[in-house]
């Protein structure tokens, strides 16, 4: 049973660019969260979704940052017009009760 | 909101010592206290949790106590060994309420010295 998924595992993008980070859930899971960690930080809960429904966007970015999970396919976080401070680790879980955290996508902003 | 705190921020213990983390809550409707270990790149993966409905839970070296009262819940670890070493996180989440979030202590980062 393959666990959470994330891909890339490492994304290097320039000030303006757009990012997109993916993630599948394990099999049979239908909750999605998504957590940012800056380096030396603990994890800072962005957005929970289930299929094709936000649950709660309360942590995420007003501006720039947008999340969705389809009915196929993987969850994405975007972000648009990437600067410097967006440059952490970002992690999705999965799960009801217990999350299960994938492993994560290194994003740099130059 | 909830808040968790936790401490210390740093430990370091000898090989085959115990260690213990404490974290505090504030959201009394908080009811799953999941604990996680981070090793430096890598994922947070849960090592044991505790529902508020239950005092102490235990697994070979590792045990959580809670505390509802005082809103109070620790990670104990017996027998260090070099591999304990990493960040450990403590965690709350008021599970069945309107947030499905987990609100994350800042870390602990254990040593542990062979």
């Amino acid at each position: 049973n393959a666990g959470v998924m994330q891909n890339p595992r490492h994304l290097v993008r320039r000030r303006g660019q757009e990012a997109r980070l993916r993630c599948s859930p394990m099999k049979g899971h239908s909750h999605v969260y998504w957590y940012r960690q800056l380096p030396e930080e603990g994890l800072k809960f962005m957005v929970y979704l289930q299929k094709e429904n936000i649950i709660d966007e309360s942590g995420m970015p007003k501006e720039r940052f947008s999340a969705e999970f389809p009915k196929e396919g993987p969850s994405i976080l975007r972000i648009q017009q990437v600067v410097r401070g967006d440059s952490a680790a970002y992690f999705c879980a999965s799960g009801e009760e217990t999350q299960y955290f994938g492993p994560g996508t290194r994003l740099l902003v130059l | 909101g909830e808040n968790v705190e936790q401490h210390p921020s740093t430990l370091s213990v000898q090989e085959g010592d115990s260690a213990v983390i404490k974290c505090t809550y504030s959201d009394s409707a908080s009811n799953y206290f999941p604990w996680y270990k981070q090793e430096l790149g890598k994922r947070p993966q849960l090592i044991i949790d505790i529902r508020s409905n239950v005092g102490e839970k235990k697994d070979q070296r590792i045990a959580v106590t809670l505390n509802k009262t005082a809103k109070h819940f620790s990670l104990h670890i017996t027998e260090t060994q070099p591999e304990d070493s990493a960040v450990y996180f403590c965690a709350a989440r008021n599970y069945g309420g309107s947030q499905g979030n987990l609100i994350f202590g800042k870390g602990t980062k254990l040593s542990v010295k062979p």
